[in-house]
C-alpha cells in the first residue's frame, strides 16, 4: 500500500522556536507538497519541490522553509514559529507531470504554537 | 485564473438521504477535476476524478460528471450512510498551473441514523 508518512500528527510548541516537519513517501515520486488547512480557507500551498534540491514557492511561503535531500523526504520547517503558524500541516506527493496524476497525502500534523 | 468554488457547509443528512455537493470552476483549457475525502482525524485521499469533459467520475457509490458547459463537478450520492460523515474538498489541476492543485474550501458532512 503506498504511503505518506508525516513524522508528528501532534506538536505544541513556543513562540520563537524552530520546527522541523518531516515527509516520507515510500512510491519513488518525483513532486512533493507542503499545504496548511484552516477551517474557511481549505488547502494553502506552501512550497513544493519536483525534484532533490528543488524547490519552489506556492501561495504563502512567508514564515516558512523546505529542505529535499532525498527525493523520499521532504521538510518543512518554521524558523521562529508564530501564533499565527498554529494549523493542520499537510504533506503530499505526486508522481510525474501528467495533469490526471493524484495527489496522495499523509495524515497531517496539527501544530499548535503557544 | 485557476479557483474553485464549493458550497458551504456545514450539511447535516440523514441516513439514506440522497446527496449533493456543488463545486463550479473557473480554468482555461482543460483542467482535470477531482473530489477529495477527509475522514476526520486523517488525511485527505482521492475519491474520484475526471479529466475531459462529459468523463463520470465514481468511486463506493459517488459520483460526479465533468460538465464543460456548466463548469461543473457537483458530487452525487443516491443513499448515504454514517460513514460518509467527513469534509469533502473538490479540486482541479491544468496544464497551466504546473504542479499546482487548487481546492476548494471543502463542504462538511455529517450524516445522522
Amino acid at each position: 500500500d503506498v504511503k505518506v508518512t508525516q513524522s508528528s500528527r501532534y506538536l505544541v510548541k513556543r513562540t520563537g522556536e524552530k520546527v522541523f516537519l518531516e515527509c516520507v513517501q515510500d512510491m519513488d515520486h518525483e513532486n512533493m507538497f507542503w499545504y496548511r488547512q484552516d477551517p474557511g480557507l481549505g488547502l494553502r500551498l506552501i512550497y513544493f519541490s519536483y525534484d532533490v534540491k528543488m524547490k519552489e514557492k506556492g501561495d504563502i511561503p512567508e514564515g516558512y522553509s523546505v529542505s529535499r535531500e532525498k527525493k523520499e523526504r521532504f521538510s518543512l520547517i518554521l524558523e521562529s514559529a508564530s501564533t499565527n503558524q498554529t494549523s493542520m500541516y499537510l504533506c503530499a506527493s505526486r508522481k510525474g507531470q501528467g495533469i490526471a496524476g493524484e495527489l496522495f497525502f499523509g495524515e497531517g500534523s496539527r501544530l499548535t504554537v503557544l | 485564473g485557476n479557483s474553485v468554488t464549493q458550497m458551504e457547509g456545514p450539511v447535516t443528512l440523514s441516513e439514506e438521504a440522497f446527496l449533493t455537493i456543488n463545486c463550479t470552476y473557473t480554468a482555461t483549457g482543460y483542467p482535470s477535476l477531482f473530489w477529495y475525502v477527509q475522514y476526520p482525524g486523517e488525511g485527505l485521499q482521492l475519491l474520484l476524478k475526471a479529466t475531459k469533459a462529459d468523463d463520470k467520475g465514481s468511486n463506493k457509490g459517488f459520483e460526479a460528471t465533468y460538465r464543460k458547459e456548466t463548469t461543473s463537478f457537483h458530487l452525487e450520492k443516491g443513499s448515504v450512510q454514517v460513514s460518509d460523515s467527513a469534509v469533502y474538498f473538490c479540486a482541479l489541476r491544468n496544464a497551466n498551473t504546473g504542479n499546482q492543485f487548487y481546492f476548494g474550501t471543502g463542504t462538511s458532512l455529517t450524516v445522522i441514523p
